[in-house]
């Protein structure tokens, strides 16, 4: 099975930083790469889909970038809703792998 | 407008089996697969298994292969999670979630059911 790896796991930022993610997959999964956030005691919300794609509703300072098996979340000016843990999602095989999380947190 | 309620919290003994569901409405039901994922306290989020309501076609993580089984429910739109031989490690909150569309992620998602494994 696909390994996926996300770093930092914890990131500790002020309003207004840039942020970036990182996610890498242990095999390449050419861009079936989803980006997801999660506020505690809430669903999963889908940010980005094919690696790059906005989903309709997200705010246009999330982007995402990256093929094979290198990929990153920007987002690049971060909001006071942006405190959260986002997960990377691998769907290029029939297991659908997640990353372990990154919380980001107030500085 | 899409909706996916999922049932009730459950609680099982270490051993025995629970079962759960996630009622759709909103959208054509056997047109998309529906993941489970689930999530233990304080914990990431882990892939689980997908159901094809078209055709009944499974797919299981290795990990619960064996444990789980994915049922569907077509004519009431539910698809439904039992899970067996219960651990502790068990104790989660456990998802239904679909894709609308072939490029996407999982874009809708349940509110989720807790299941706790206690004696």
């Amino acid at each position: 099975d696909i390994q996926m790896t996300q770093s930092p796991s914890t990131l500790s930022a002020y309003v207004g930083d840039r942020v970036t993610i990182t996610c890498r997959a242990s095999q390449s999964i050419r861009s079936w790469l989803a980006w997801y956030q999660q506020k505690p005691g809430k669903a999963p919300k889908l940010l980005i889909y094919k690696a790059s794609n906005l989903e309709r509703g997200v705010p246009s300072r999330f982007s995402g970038s990256g093929s094979g098996t290198d990929f990153t979340l920007t987002i690049s000016s971060l909001q006071p809703d942006d405190f959260a843990t986002y997960y990377c999602q691998e769907y290029d095989t029939y297991s659908w792998t997640f990353g372990q999380g990154t919380t980001v947190e107030v500085k | 407008q899409v909706q996916l309620v999922q049932s009730g919290a459950e609680v099982g003994k270490p051993g025995a089996s629970v079962r759960f569901s996630c009622k759709t409405s909103g959208y054509i039901f056997t047109d998309y697969a529906m993941h489970w994922v689930r999530q233990a306290p304080g914990q990431g989020l882990e892939w689980v298994a997908w159901v094809n309501p078209a055709n009944g076609n499974t797919k299981y993580s290795p990990k619960f292969q064996g444990r789980v089984t994915i049922t569907l429910d077509t004519p009431a739109d539910t698809a439904q999670m039992e899970l067996r031989s219960l651990r502790s490690e068990d104790t989660a909150v456990y998802y239904c979630a679909f894709s609308s569309f072939l490029e996407a992620g999982l874009d809708y998602w349940g509110q989720g059911t807790l299941v706790t494994v206690s004696s």
